[in-house]
């Protein structure tokens, strides 16, 4: 299957810091985003999405910025607490066979220390 | 709304032996499923997708002989790993998606924890 990276680099923040995640997506034609949480043993939870005619979309205590120049999309989360420690997953969707998938790029674990 | 659920969430079998993991999708129907198969610190990776009433359509490198999908109804879709092996333990979770619009919204079961022996 379609795969990005197989290394998970970890994000450490203090509690009450901002953080930022990064992910870089593959597909030029990709025109739909989604961030996901996965906490330990549980599928991914959705948190926010964005479509390719937004550069940026906000919700409560997370944004979500496209730059479509470079095929990069980023996760910012506000006064990081520790029950945001997960894994953070980027998604791309790609249109293949009349059909659309969701692809996942390689991952963030984002630890938060008191 | 929007819950996904799989059973078993988790099962060990010996090798050889075939082993069957449901996905339910609880209060929507969906006409398209996908199944990701998820190994230790990795991202999902998508093994095929399922739509209700035809044959699954798998990715390059997943064997279609080994990974049998059915997808007999708007909310049910099976993933069969027959004749397992220890390789193919890992994490399975399986997605639904709406069968209608918006089209892109798509909700994960909690996954399905494998382990050959």
């Amino acid at each position: 299957g379609e795969s990005v990276g197989l290394h998970l680099p970890t994000l450490s923040v203090q509690e009450g810091d901002n953080s930022i995640i990064n992910c870089a997506y593959s597909n030029s034609a990709s025109d739909y985003f989604i961030w996901y949480k996965q906490e330990s043993g549980k599928g991914p939870q959705f948190i926010i999405d964005i479509r390719s005619n937004m550069d940026k979309r906000q919700g409560q205590r997370v944004t979500v910025l496209l730059n479509k120049t470079v095929k990069h999309l980023s996760l910012q989360i506000a006064a990081t607490q520790p029950g945001d420690s997960a894994v953070y997953f980027c998604a791309e969707t790609i249109a293949s066979g009349g059909y659309n998938k969701l692809i996942f790029g390689a991952g963030t674990r984002l630890a938060v220390h008191p | 709304g929007a819950v996904v659920s799989q059973h078993p969430s988790w099962v060990i079998c010996k090798s050889g032996t075939s082993v069957k993991i449901e996905c339910r999708s609880l209060d929507f129907q969906a006409t398209t499923m996908f199944w990701y198969r998820q190994f230790p610190k990795q991202s999902l990776m998508l093994m095929a997708t399922s739509n209700e009433g035809s044959k699954a359509t798998y990715e390059q490198g997943v064997e279609k002989d080994k990974f049998l999908i059915n997808h007999a109804s708007l909310t049910l879709s099976t993933l069969t790993v027959t004749s397992a092996h220890p390789e193919d333990s890992s994490f399975y979770i399986c997605s639904a998606r709406y069968r209608t619009p918006p089209l892109y919204e798509q909700y994960f079961g909690p996954g399905t924890r494998l382990t050959v022996t």
